[in-house]
């Protein structure tokens, strides 16, 4: 059973249409986090959030962007989709630590396929 | 900055053959975590297994085992009578201290298992 959900699954949209990728999870987690997998797998950081009202930026710029208004919740949006924003989008989360350790709980992930 | 090297973008073994995914990282933290995690076709990032910078034991679970050296960075993990659901894409993971903001991923190794 799934601790930490994203919706949707795939999507395929047009180009120029703004998207919301949803994500929740039911651990308490207070960190959170949303990487981008291209199709050769690479996995890259491109937001992360320490709880509420928290955003930061990841390793790879992104023009998404997201927003934590609760702690469960951690939606990205494209405001204009565009062909390259084609992805694999997976949110993960963790307990927050300055030790390292986190292990990450990964949704299944969102595929976004722009026309 | 940190680094994680999976040089072997793709292995394919028969069943019950043994196989092992390589994994080397550079870092400058002396306290670090290293992860390996599984994406099966689903999607969804399974952890695996969790070690410090300070644990060099190897570790065994099942049919699974890790092999840590610090003196050459390297974290491999070792399939012992593959199996087809094996299958998947593994990757390995580095976390350094101090609050890291999520993980650094390798580029992954998809294993195929035949049978």
């Amino acid at each position: 059973e799934a601790d930490i959900y994203q919706t949707p699954r795939y999507l395929v949209i047009g180009t120029g249409k703004k998207i919301t990728l949803e994500c929740s999870q039911t651990m308490g987690h207070d960190k959170m986090y949303w990487y981008q997998q291209d199709p050769g797998m690479e996995l890259h950081l491109i937001h992360y959030s320490y709880g509420v009202n928290s955003t930061e930026k990841g390793d790879l710029s992104s023009e998404s962007t997201v927003s934590r208004i609760r702690t469960e919740h951690f939606p990205l949006t494209l405001e204009s989709a565009r062909p390259s924003h084609t992805s694999q989008y997976l949110c993960a989360s963790s307990e927050i630590s300055f030790s390292g350790a986190n292990v990450l709980t990964f949704g299944a992930g969102s595929r976004l396929t722009v026309l | 900055a940190q680094k994680v090297t999976q040089a072997q973008t793709e292995i394919s073994v028969v069943e019950k053959e043994d196989v092992t995914l390589d994994c080397v990282y550079e870092t400058r933290d002396t306290t670090y975590y290293l992860f390996w995690y599984k994406q099966p076709p689903s999607g969804e990032l399974v952890f695996l297994i969790r070690r410090n910078s300070f644990d060099e034991q190897n570790e065994i679970s099942g049919r699974y085992s890790w092999n840590f050296q610090k003196s050459t960075s390297s974290f491999n993990f070792t399939i012992t009578a593959s199996q087809v659901v094996d299958s998947a894409v593994y990757f390995c993971a580095l976390s350094g201290g101090g609050g890291a903001d999520g993980l650094t991923f390798g580029k992954g190794t998809h294993l195929i298992i035949q049978p």
